[in-house]
């Protein structure tokens, strides 16, 4: 059974830095690219970024390149979402999810999604 | 960057069908996928490949796209289909892009 098992809530004051973490487990997990996707309060689905474990190719949508560092440790089958200085507005529950990619196309949409890992920035 | 158009909210009465669009720049050049999202839960695949069902999605959810529009279609709507739409495009250039995300209400 495909799985992505987020980490928990996190409390934090602006300023701190965050990683959060997204593990993988029933596939093979350096095949498939990890998605994050941050929603806000009430908000709709944001792509932020995305990462293909196997050789940490990385892309991110332009609205957060600069903002958020992607990244995958093969060896624990784990992808990870990090910040370096958190904002009040970056508050939000983010989901990690699975690519289904074949032949260079992403048609498949992401197909498993983690439980989300909900993010709270407040003074 | 590239956007995705959805209704805010779309109303249905159980067993009818129900209609939700997606419209973006020469969208039928890209994939579609739909996603349903309830209350409390991570977003579920419902549609990807622009007409294809994931193993477990019932019959009744159905998807096309042509031109720029790309349509989500729930034939026989139940209660239990009540919840938040996604559409989502993927192409070599503009990567994932998810839509505003439509409310369907059963009623």
């Amino acid at each position: 059974e495909v799985q992505l098992v987020q980490s928990g809530a996190e409390v934090k004051k602006p300023g701190e830095s965050l990683k959060i973490s997204c593990g993988g487990s029933g596939y093979t997990f350096i095949g498939y690219w990890i998605g994050w996707v941050r929603q806000m309060p009430g908000r709709g689905l944001e792509w932020m970024g995305s990462i293909l474990p196997e050789d940490s190719n990385t892309r991110y949508s332009p609205s957060f390149q600069g903002q958020v560092t992607i990244s995958a440790d093969k060896s624990t089958s784990t992808a990870y979402l990090q910040w370096s200085g958190l904002q009040a507005s970056d508050t939000a529950m983010y989901y990690c999810a699975r690519g289904y990619c074949s032949d260079g196309s992403c048609s498949g949409g992401f197909d498993h999604w983690g439980q989300g890992t909900l993010v709270t920035v407040s003074s | 960057s590239y956007e995705l158009t959805q209704p805010s909210s779309v109303s249905v009465s159980p067993g009818q069908t129900a209609t939700i669009t997606c419209s973006g720049d020469n969208l039928g050049s890209q994939y579609a996928c739909w996603y349903q999202q309830k209350p409390g839960q991570s977003p579920m695949l419902v549609i990807y490949q622009d007409n294809k069902r994931p193993s477990g999605i019932p019959e009744r959810f159905s998807g096309f796209n042509s031109g720029d529009t790309a349509t989500l279609t729930i034939s026989g709507t139940q209660p239990i289909d009540e919840a938040v739409y996604y559409c989502q495009a993927w192409g070599s250039n503009t990567l994932w892009v998810f839509g505003g995300g439509t409310k369907l209400t059963v009623l």
